[in-house]
């Protein structure tokens, strides 16, 4: 079935990386823009980043940009996201969601990882 | 872009028609999508372009609106409906949500 699943979430000091994965499987992945979305604990949504079916593109949130890079890997239907000087705030689940159009950018998710929590704690 | 989502929280029962309200503080035209959250899992799309159903959604959710104001109404609400509801804009960048709305018993 069409899935979507995250990893790479953890524990991790101010200032240090961490790398998020997110596997697609059961539909033509490159075919579809994909978005990472994050939750802070007992917040709303946030969008953080989006990147294009074929990779081109990339665009951020002001608020991780600098910090994070979107990239994705077609060959192996994964996306990644390389967070960098994390920083307390960006304590957050974080989901990985498929754009609902083929081949074009339109930011609404229609399929959505179940997410992975990162959390940044001295 | 701006969205305020009244009300906050509702407490209603089961076989209600239930309302939520997305006010955006510019207009949007129709570039409005609404997702439903239940604790502990990922949002689900219910409804894209202020009013298109999205595939395998019941049809006792219905979207309306244009410009500014938006609504989702539920018009009999069912035991697993009980969630948290937001809206998105993708009008204008960065896509934005409102705050949420949670639906309790």
């Amino acid at each position: 079935q069409v899935q979507l699943v995250e990893s790479g979430g953890g524990v991790v000091q101010p200032g240090r990386s961490l790398r998020l994965s997110c596997a697609a499987s059961g539909f033509t992945f490159s075919m579809h823009a994909i978005h990472w979305v994050r939750q802070a604990p007992g917040k709303g949504l946030d969008w953080v980043a989006v990147i294009s079916h074929d990779g081109n593109s990339q665009n951020y949130a002001d608020s991780v940009k600098g910090r994070f890079t979107i990239s994705r890997d077609n060959s192996k239907n994964t996306v990644y996201l390389q967070m960098n000087s994390l920083r307390d705030e960006d304590t957050a689940v974080y989901y990985c969601g498929r754009d609902l159009v083929h081949s074009n950018i339109f930011y609404y998710m229609d399929v959505w990882g179940k997410g992975t929590t990162v959390t940044v704690s001295s | 872009i701006q969205l305020t989502q009244s009300p906050s929280s509702l407490s209603a029962s089961v076989g209600d028609r239930v309302t939520i309200t997305c006010r955006a503080s510019q207009g949007i035209s129709s570039y409005l999508a609404w997702y439903q959250q239940k604790p502990g899992r990922a949002p689900q799309l219910l409804i894209y372009a202020a009013s298109t159903l999205q595939s395998g959604v019941p049809s006792r959710f219905s979207g309306g609106g244009a410009g500014t104001d938006f609504t989702l109404t539920i018009s009999s609400l069912q035991p697993e409906d009980f969630a948290t509801y937001y809206c998105q804009q993708i009008n204008s960048y960065p896509p934005t949500f409102g705050g949420g709305t949670k639906v309790e018993v």
